[in-house]
């Protein structure tokens, strides 16, 4: 079946740092490929998607390219702020339509 | 455009009670979706509606747990009776088609606490 493993966290970063959070999938035919964001006190949120390899989703200077050959889509961004500080879950549908769901990774950034 | 209602956003209970939560999606979306999520974890799929249809329900523990989606708008999930490894955030989602590159729309959840 359809599964998505992330990095194991916490991650604890400087303002104005550098963040990757490595996502890899496993997926039968051509997934689309998603970030969702949790904020505080919030409920998730799409944060930005891919349909097919190659394609590059990006949102609020965040970035994830679709990477067929390494089944993977890590979400990047060049510098991050205290407002970013959430949880961040990888998320692959299938042909079924199904969200399936990473664990999640809490990102906290401070000052 | 109004998001997605759930209600009660936070409910606590003894074990081998029984609970009902309620979702109303955005107008229009046919997709409904119920999600588990317990703390630490990503969100679990337990059942979709398509309409007021049942498309998947493989791992909503169907002993305990009922869903119903009345008209094809409003949806209902029930335990009963909990037990304590239900305590988690129930999350409801709708869609406007089940294709996959549509974006769900999540709603802020309930979160039970059974003790």
């Amino acid at each position: 079946g359809n599964s998505v493993t992330q990095m194991e966290g916490p991650v604890t970063l400087s303002e104005e740092a550098f963040l990757t959070i490595n996502c890899t999938y496993t997926a039968t035919g051509y997934p689309s490929l998603f970030w969702y964001v949790q904020y505080p006190g919030e409920g998730l949120q799409l944060l930005l998607k891919a349909t097919k390899a190659d394609d590059k989703g990006s949102n609020k200077g965040f970035e994830a390219t679709y990477r067929k050959e390494t089944t993977s889509f890590h979400l990047e961004k060049g510098s991050v702020q205290v407002s970013d500080s959430a949880v961040y879950f990888c998320a692959l549908t299938g042909a079924n339509s199904k969200l399936t769901f990473g664990k999640g990774i809490t990102l906290s950034v401070r000052p | 455009e109004a998001g997605v209602a759930q209600s009660p956003r936070y409910k606590i209970i003894e074990k081998r009670q029984s609970v009902a939560f309620w979702c109303n999606p955005i107008s229009g979306h046919a997709t409904l979706y119920w999600y588990q999520q317990i703390l630490g974890q990503g969100p679990k799929l337990l059942i979709q509606f398509q309409n007021n249809g049942v498309v998947d329900d493989s791992q909503l523990p169907k002993d305990r747990f009922s869903a119903e989606r009345l008209k094809g708008v409003d949806s209902t999930l029930k335990i009963q009776p909990a037990k304590l490894e239900d305590s988690a955030v129930y999350l409801c989602a709708s869609s406007p088609r089940s294709f996959p590159y549509y974006g769900y729309t999540f709603g802020s959840g309930t979160r039970l606490t059974v003790v």
